[in-house]
């Protein structure tokens, strides 16, 4: 059972443009949503996160848009640099389950120069 | 370096033979999670610690797997006449209760059964 969805599965972008990645979840009970950054051979490293209670969150160049009523949220990545490059994922956990991370498919972000 | 860490990083076996990973949590904090990713894939939970005691597992940890945090601290990850299907990479991370859900992940164990 596929509880957070994302897309796309891959993504090319120029350098300096902006990168969207969308994700939908079906558990109204998920009250914790972050997005994780991984490269190649590494674990996953919190990019940015957001609870249900606010629309937007900005950090630098990342944003997060929060759509409670349709169950959907997105990453926008600003100004996007070929650092940026990597596999990006969403996620979701629910604060009554100890917060088990249940993660999307992941997104491969290849940013042009 | 503070963060968690693993070890090996890589391990290559050949099938029916037992391996065991370790995964070394942030110090102070008090849950410890492994999870498992295959290629192309997000990671899956597997399951989880609070202190030395294994609170919930998931129905992917087939009685093969077995995980043990003994002290509270480190965690080990043993997996029983493993399997081609076993080949992934196993990520542990770690978090502090009560505080921000943020979980802390390790740069993972990479399984290859041959």
């Amino acid at each position: 059972q596929q509880q957070v969805k994302q897309s796309p599965q891959s993504l090319i972008v120029q350098k300096g443009g902006i990168s969207i990645i969308n994700c939908a979840y079906e558990n109204t009970a998920f009250d914790y949503f972050p997005w994780y950054q991984q490269f190649p051979g590494k674990g996953p490293a919190l990019l940015i996160a957001i609870r249900p209670d606010v629309s937007e969150k900005k950090e630098g160049r990342f944003t997060i848009s929060f759509n409670k009523s349709a169950k959907q949220f997105s990453l926008h990545i600003m100004d996007s640099q070929p650092g940026d490059s990597a596999t990006y994922f969403c996620a979701a956990s629910m604060s009554s389950s100890a917060s088990k991370i249940i993660f999307g498919s992941g997104t491969r972000l290849s940013i042009r120069p | 370096d503070t963060g968690v860490s693993q070890d090996p990083r890589h391990k290559i076996t050949k099938r029916g033979q037992n391996v065991t990973f370790r995964c070394d949590p942030i110090s102070e904090h008090n849950r410890l999670y492994w999870y498992r990713q295959t290629l192309g894939q997000g990671p899956e939970f597997l399951t989880y610690f609070q202190n030395e005691a294994q609170l919930e597992k998931s129905r992917l940890l087939s009685d093969r797997f077995s995980a043990e945090r003994p002290k509270g601290s480190f965690s080990t990850l043993e997996i029983q006449r493993t399997e081609q299907g076993d080949s992934a990479m196993y990520l542990c991370a770690s978090s502090l209760s009560g505080s921000s859900e943020t979980q802390y992940f390790g740069p993972g164990t990479r399984l290859l059964v041959l």
